[in-house]
């Protein structure tokens, strides 16, 4: 694809609701990161897989986020029981490199997620 | 203290002067440093990225990296209105993460 894809571009959920959260990197990109970006903060790291391995899970919250990427393209974020803790915009990044050589990250529009 | 750290601002900046951000890092095993610029609601992009000491010049854009005061700052030559945004400094630090700090929020006044 042209870009990072990321869908929906905004979720509403009632505190307890499940929601799932989609990216669908860019063509041929072999690692893909899950970033939290709370309001007037840098994103914060959630976690990073490495085709369909996840390689490090070490930024997630709590054990209600879960993320996989099965065939190792699309990935999607899964939080359960949202709490209202939860509402920020995620933000999902592809690089055509593994994380050790010098890649650079292209990042998806994100997902605004305000849980009420 | 946080890993990656930068003054929040906002930084107010006449049109066609240079705006200077600045960055701290702790890790000092890090190797990598990177700016994104964020337009408000939008996702981060990146700018600049610096790996060795000294300065690195693209376009009106120049990246300064001191690994031994851990310091790296972004220059930014004859401000436009459009470089007003939130300039993310980013440090791939010893385990590979890249650790982002909060942003600086820069408005170019016209």
């Amino acid at each position: 694809g042209a870009g990072v894809s990321q869908s929906p571009r905004y979720k509403v959920a009632k505190r307890g609701q499940d929601v799932a959260l989609r990216c669908d990197p860019i063509s041929g990109h072999v690692s893909l990161f899950w970033y939290q970006q709370a309001l007037g903060q840098g994103p914060e790291f959630l976690t990073y897989f490495q085709n369909e391995a996840q390689l490090d899970k070490s930024g997630l919250p709590s054990d209600r986020f879960f993320a996989e990427r099965p065939e190792g393209s699309v990935s999607t974020l899964k939080i359960q029981r949202t709490q209202q803790e939860d509402s920020a915009v995620y933000l999902c990044a592809s690089s055509n490199r593994d994380r050790l050589a010098k890649n650079i990250q292209y990042f998806g529009a994100g997902t605004r997620l305000s849980v009420l | 203290q946080k890993e990656v750290e930068q003054n929040s601002g906002p930084l107010s900046v006449p049109e066609g002067a240079i705006a200077s951000l600045n960055c701290t890092y702790s890790d000092r095993g890090s190797q990598s440093f990177f700016w994104y610029r964020q337009y408000s609601g939008k996702s981060p992009e990146l700018i600049m990225s610096i790996y060795s000491n000294g300065d690195k010049e693209d376009g009106r854009f120049t990246a300064q990296l001191n690994k031994a005061s851990q310091y790296v700052s972004l220059l930014i030559r004859d401000s436009q209105p459009s470089d007003s945004a939130t300039y993310l400094c980013a440090v791939r630090n010893r385990d590979d993460k890249i650790i982002f700090g909060k942003g600086t929020r820069l408005h170019i006044l016209p």
